[in-house]
């Protein structure tokens, strides 16, 4: 079956890193994403990870991707007020080879001085 | 530029109006989608459509009519909408519409009255 889940809520106080935690199901996701939605926005791509990867690292983003335990973590470090958000995580299930986005219900990430 | 643009951003519909949203990408992407997002919830895919062709309905009722008038245009005509539909929705487009890199607009909030 098709699901993603995460943590729904996360605090840090400003400086420290984020650990955003995800599990997916769908082994065969080519895939994995996150994605960030700041309030009355849309989703802005984050980054992504190709499924044959372990890590990806880019600037203050680090996703690592544990394939046997099918766990999807993304890392922010020095996190910022800015980084105040829901973030998603998202698996690609590919249907008829047509492309579906499976989102996780979303972990807001709330930031404090 | 992985730019998506939506239009309008807010829109205020009664339930006999007809109204479009629209969507446009100019990165050569021919896989356009739509996606609906309630509040606090994470985006659910409603179409997806392939070079032009409406490849995915996800069960979506006829009240919602997708057009894809060219690689580059996507709209959502809707008409006899009720309150239960009042969200965000979000167009998205990738390079094909098998395992790439889905790239989504700031979506357009719907209200219906």
């Amino acid at each position: 079956g098709e699901d993603v889940e995460q943590s729904l809520f996360l605090s840090v106080r400003e400086g420290d890193s984020s650990v955003i935690n995800c599990t997916y199901t769908d082994s065969s996701s080519t895939y994995l994403y996150w994605y960030k939605q700041e309030p009355g926005a849309g989703l802005q791509l984050l980054t992504y990870i190709f499924s044959n990867m372990d890590m990806k690292q880019d600037q203050r983003l680090t996703v690592l991707l544990n394939k046997k335990d099918k766990h999807l973590s993304l890392r922010i470090a020095d996190t910022q007020t800015g980084d105040s958000a829901i973030y998603f995580c998202a698996e690609t299930s590919t249907r008829g080879g047509y492309n579906k986005l499976i989102f996780g219900a979303g972990t807001r990430l709330a930031v404090h001085p | 530029d992985t730019e998506v643009t939506q239009t309008p951003k807010h829109l205020v519909m009664g339930m006999t109006n007809k109204k479009s949203l629209k969507c446009e990408q100019h990165m050569g992407h021919r896989a356009m989608y739509w996606y609906k997002q309630k509040a606090k919830k994470p985006p659910e895919l409603m179409f997806v459509y392939s070079y032009e062709k409406l490849s995915i309905n996800e069960s979506v009722p006829s009240r919602f009519s997708p057009e894809c008038p060219n690689s580059s245009l996507l709209n959502l005509h809707l008409h006899a909408l009720q309150p239960e539909d009042s969200a965000l929705y979000l167009c998205a487009s990738s390079q094909d519409a098998s395992g790439n890199t889905i790239y989504f607009g700031e979506g357009s909030w719907l209200t219906v009255v």
